[in-house]
């Protein structure tokens, strides 16, 4: 079984301020995906990650994707309120082919 | 993206009834995934739905309690059997498109009494 440890399980942060969150897992991924999710909607997509070492940016939003596809980092910098939400990361390929590993979650909250 | 519609959005459904949450994809798509959640936690796969075939059902899952149909590749249902107020949660379908990745409906909250 295919496990993606997500941390930090919960953040909060005060507006203006950066940070990361991780995604690591003992399993070779084909692709990583990044969602936020707001409460009462499904996840939303911002971003899928395919080649080893690979780097991605979304206006303030880094994602990168470790050398050996086993792990994925989200950084978002000078955090807005709006950026408040749960970010998930979601693993695909490998053993499970065709399904989305997930990580736990991460609850971000941005104070104004 | 696709866009996938699931409904209804919330139900609140008596204990020993069943529930049965249908997701329409706007375009054929060969997985169709069936997903449940607690609030603020991440998500737990109950079944991958594949057209003509039955459903895959993931550990600790079972096709009585989750009865789930496939008609056609852009359809979907997941119905859930005998509630109980465990039963209690969010359920979210999926789809893999490719060049898409994997999109979601926007979720059915459940609330058993």
């Amino acid at each position: 079984t295919q496990l993606l440890e997500q941390s930090p399980q919960f953040l909060s942060i005060q507006e203006g301020e950066n940070l990361t969150v991780y995604c690591n897992s003992s399993s070779v991924f084909s692709s990583l995906q990044w969602y936020r999710q707001e409460p009462g909607e499904g996840p939303v997509l911002l971003v899928t990650v395919v080649t080893g070492g690979e780097v991605k940016k979304l206006k303030r939003l880094t994602f990168q994707f470790g050398d050996a596809r086993k792990d994925s980092s989200l950084h978002i910098t000078a955090a807005q309120p709006g950026d408040t939400g749960l970010y998930l990361c979601g693993g695909a390929g490998g053993t499970s082919y065709g399904k989305l590993t997930f990580g736990q979650g991460t609850i971000l909250t941005v104070h104004p | 993206s696709a866009v996938i519609s699931q409904k209804p959005s919330r139900d609140i459904c008596q204990r020993g009834t069943s529930l049965t949450i249908q997701c329409q994809v706007d375009s054929q798509v060969t997985m169709m995934f069936w997903y449940r959640q607690q609030p603020g936690q991440s998500l737990t796969l109950i079944a991958t739905a594949n057209q003509g075939s039955e459903a895959t059902y993931e550990s600790g899952f079972v096709i009585d309690k989750f009865p789930i149909s496939r008609p056609n590749l852009t359809f979907s249902t997941l119905t859930v059997s005998n509630m109980s107020p465990e039963d209690s949660s969010i359920y979210l379908c999926s789809a893999e498109r490719a060049n898409y990745g994997y999109t979601f409906g926007s979720g059915t909250r459940l609330t058993v009494v």
